[in-house]
């Protein structure tokens, strides 16, 4: 089945840095692929969606690419602020319409002063 | 925004008790799910669930696990008897429509922390 390795576990960077967080996935039929942000104490928050056909997503300070070739997927956040302090969960879909995700283990972020 | 809300946030139970976790999903949503996460461990899917019934299910869905909604009240997970290796935080998720790409958003809530001594 689909495996998803995240990296890195854990990530510190300074205020106005940009922070980058990486999957690889296995199943080369993966269609989907999402980054969720979970706040201490908080659940899972859906920060954007990709489909197969779209490489670069931009979202609010933050930026996804999807390299299908290379199986590989991305979060860079350009210039990070406290408030981006969160744990970061990558997940994909292998089938359109699929209700059933693989998570990564998560890349806990913590932005410093 | 929405929010699914899980009931309880926590419970230590002891080897062999049943444990019912508690999923209040979003009020117009169909569709529900459950996700476990073993500490330092990936989420991982569990169980779908729409019109009563069990869409799919994944191998770590053993025996021991029940899910049900009765009467659109709390959509539960149920494990009787609990292992060791049950301890783990549990997920909710529910969605208006069959999750995909157009279809709006997967919500979750919090978690519900299980710990078996």
């Amino acid at each position: 089945g689909e495996q998803v390795e995240q990296r890195p576990p854990h990530l510190s960077v300074r205020e106005g840095d940009s922070a980058v967080i990486t999957c690889t996935y296995t199943d080369p039929n993966s269609y989907y692929f999402f980054w969720y942000k979970q706040e201490p104490g908080a659940s899972l928050q859906l920060l954007m969606k990709v489909f197969s056909s779209t490489e670069i997503n931009e979202g609010q300070g933050f930026t996804v690419l999807l390299n299908k070739k290379d199986k590989r997927l991305s979060l860079n956040l350009t210039a990070a602020h406290p408030g981006d302090s969160a744990a970061y969960f990558c997940a994909v879909s292998a089938t359109e319409g699929a209700d059933r995700l693989t998570f990564g283990k998560g890349t806990q972020l913590i932005i410093q002063p | 925004g929405p929010k699914v809300l899980q009931i309880p946030s926590h419970q230590i139970i002891d080897m062999g008790q049943m444990v019912t976790l508690n999923c209040d999903p979003v009020s117009n949503h169909l569709y529900f799910y459950w996700y476990k996460q073993i500490l330092g461990q990936q989420m991982e899917f569990l169980v779908n669930f729409y019109n009563g019934k069990v869409m799919e299910k994944s191998k770590l869905f053993k025996d021991q696990f029940s899910v049900e909604r009765p009467d659109g009240s709390y959509f539960t997970l149920k494990i009787q008897p609990t292992a060791l290796e049950d301890s783990a935080v549990y997920f909710c998720a529910s969605s208006h429509l069959r999750w995909g790409p157009n279809t709006g958003q997967l919500y979750f809530g919090e978690g519900s922390k299980l710990t078996v001594l």
